[in-house]
């Protein structure tokens, strides 16, 4: 099974202000990695597949680098909607795996 | 725009099935070209995911689940549903559906996503 290990678990950021997420693979995913953004009492959004694609009607302001095991998603200039938790995802096409990062929480500083 | 609902009972008995439904609309899942997946999220903690079924049947799941796991498809009412057996209290979760991407991108990658997602439902395993 890979595993997927996010960092830190949580980040304190002030609006207007850049956070940089970081995931990693405990083995090569390739680009085979997405980020999921989920706020309180809501169902996970997805944000970026591809390790760098962003999904339809995703802000510019959210992006994604990273191949092999490490990763990273960087929001530019945080909105208050921003606050939430984010998920990395990878996933393989055989056999079939999908497993998730235990999330960061970016908070409001 | 597909949407899609969960539907079951909430509390569940030690040793008993979890069953529980996802109703699709605003899509057919019988057009293909996704899969309709079940991912859980035990309470304040990540994600996991379950297993997915594409709409003639076909079905792939989580080997840590496989034994007790049943995930079916009934496309006449545009639903697919997940029945856990031998349930445990480390089942209690909260359950989602998604639809499910795998296939190659415009970009011509391989790629997979779960979106959209059900709003989710609790299930707690208690006597």
């Amino acid at each position: 099974e890979i595993v997927m290990t996010q960092s830190p678990a949580t980040l304190s950021v002030s609006p207007g202000e850049r956070a940089t997420l970081s995931c990693r693979a405990s083995q090569s995913v390739s680009s085979n990695l997405g980020w999921y953004q989920q706020k309180p009492g809501q169902a996970p959004r997805l944000l970026i597949y591809g390790a760098s694609t962003r999904a339809t009607g995703i802000p510019a302001r959210f992006s994604g680098s990273g191949s092999g095991t490490e990763f990273t998603l960087t929001i530019s200039s945080l909105q208050s909607e921003d606050f939430a938790v984010y998920y990395c995802q990878q996933y393989n096409n055989w056999p079939p795996s999908y497993s998730f990062g235990q999330g960061t929480k970016l908070e409001i500083k | 725009q597909v949407q899609l609902q969960e539907s079951g009972p909430g509390l569940v008995k030690p040793s008993q099935t979890l069953s529980l439904t996802c109703t699709v609309s605003g899509g057919s899942i019988s057009s293909g070209g996704y899969y309709w997946g079940w991912i859980r999220q035990h309470p304040g903690k990540g994600l996991e995911w379950i297993g997915y079924i594409y709409y003639t049947g076909s079905t792939y799941y989580n080997p840590s689940l496989k034994s007790r796991l049943t995930i079916s498809v009934d496309t006449s009412k545009n639903q697919f549903s997940l029945k856990l057996s031998s349930v445990t209290a480390a089942d209690t979760a909260v359950y989602f559906c998604a639809r499910l991407f795998r296939g190659y991108d415009t970009s011509g990658y391989y790629s997979s996503w779960f979106d959209p997602w059900g709003q989710g439902t609790l299930v707690t395993v208690s006597s």
